[in-house]
């Protein structure tokens, strides 16, 4: 089993440009999450999906949209690329909201 | 909603010395305290959890212990070994909400 993984690794923007990470995980977890991570800052949730069909927003859920595919995949958008989006992304899983989380190798942004 | 918070942000000890993190939270719902490490340039990757039905759980080296009155828990680790250095991070949850997690403490174990 993979459980939980990211693309890409890496990503360079320039302002204004928009792109979309990818989750996935096998281990048939029902929630999923995005979290950003900076320096100090821990982990801080943006958006985050109960269940397949339901998505909801964390506590920094500006300039990002999320699409739960279906129950194995969760990506994340950014319309819009801005330098304060520079950050470590990670993606999680869970049986159930609340449950131990497991998390994904993270793909770090650089908006220029 | 929830908030936790972590002490201290950074810490140094000796070699074979014990660590201890605290972290205080402020939902009385919360019945759900994990404990993630996260090596540099790696994910974090949970290390111990305890339920709010249990006052204290050891595995090996690490503990956890949870005072529900007060609404702290803290993270223990003895006779501390250099592969210990990492940053840690608390967190809380009731069970229906996402976890929210403390801002994470920096150890450093010095040989």
């Amino acid at each position: 089993n993979a459980g939980v993984t990211q693309t890409p690794k890496f990503q360079v923007l320039k302002t204004g440009q928009s792109m979309t990470l990818q989750c996935a995980q096998d281990m048939n977890h029902n929630s999923m999450y995005w979290y950003r991570q900076d320096p100090g800052m821990g982990l801080r949730l943006i958006y985050y999906s109960a269940s397949e069909g339901t998505t909801d927003k964390g506590e920094v859920p500006n300039g990002y949209n999320v699409s739960r595919l279906n129950k194995r995949e969760f990506s994340l958008r950014l319309e819009s690329a801005a330098p304060s989006q520079t950050s470590v992304y990670f993606c999680a899983s869970s049986a159930a909201v609340g449950n131990e989380q497991f998390f994904g190798p993270g793909t770090r942004l650089t908006v220029l | 909603g929830e908030n936790v918070e972590q002490h201290p942000s950074t810490l140094s000890v000796q070699e074979g010395d014990s660590a201890v993190i605290k972290c205080t939270y402020s939902d009385s719902a919360s019945n759900y305290f994990p404990w993630y490490k996260q090596e540099l340039g790696k994910r974090p990757q949970l290390i111990i959890d305890i339920r709010s039905n249990v006052g204290e759980k050891k595995d090996q080296r690490i503990a956890v212990t949870l005072n529900k009155t007060a609404k702290h828990f803290s993270l223990h680790i003895t006779e501390t070994q250099p592969e210990d250095s990492a940053v840690y991070f608390c967190a809380a949850s009731s069970g229906n909400t996402p976890l929210v997690f403390g801002k994470g403490t920096r150890l450093s174990v010095i040989a």
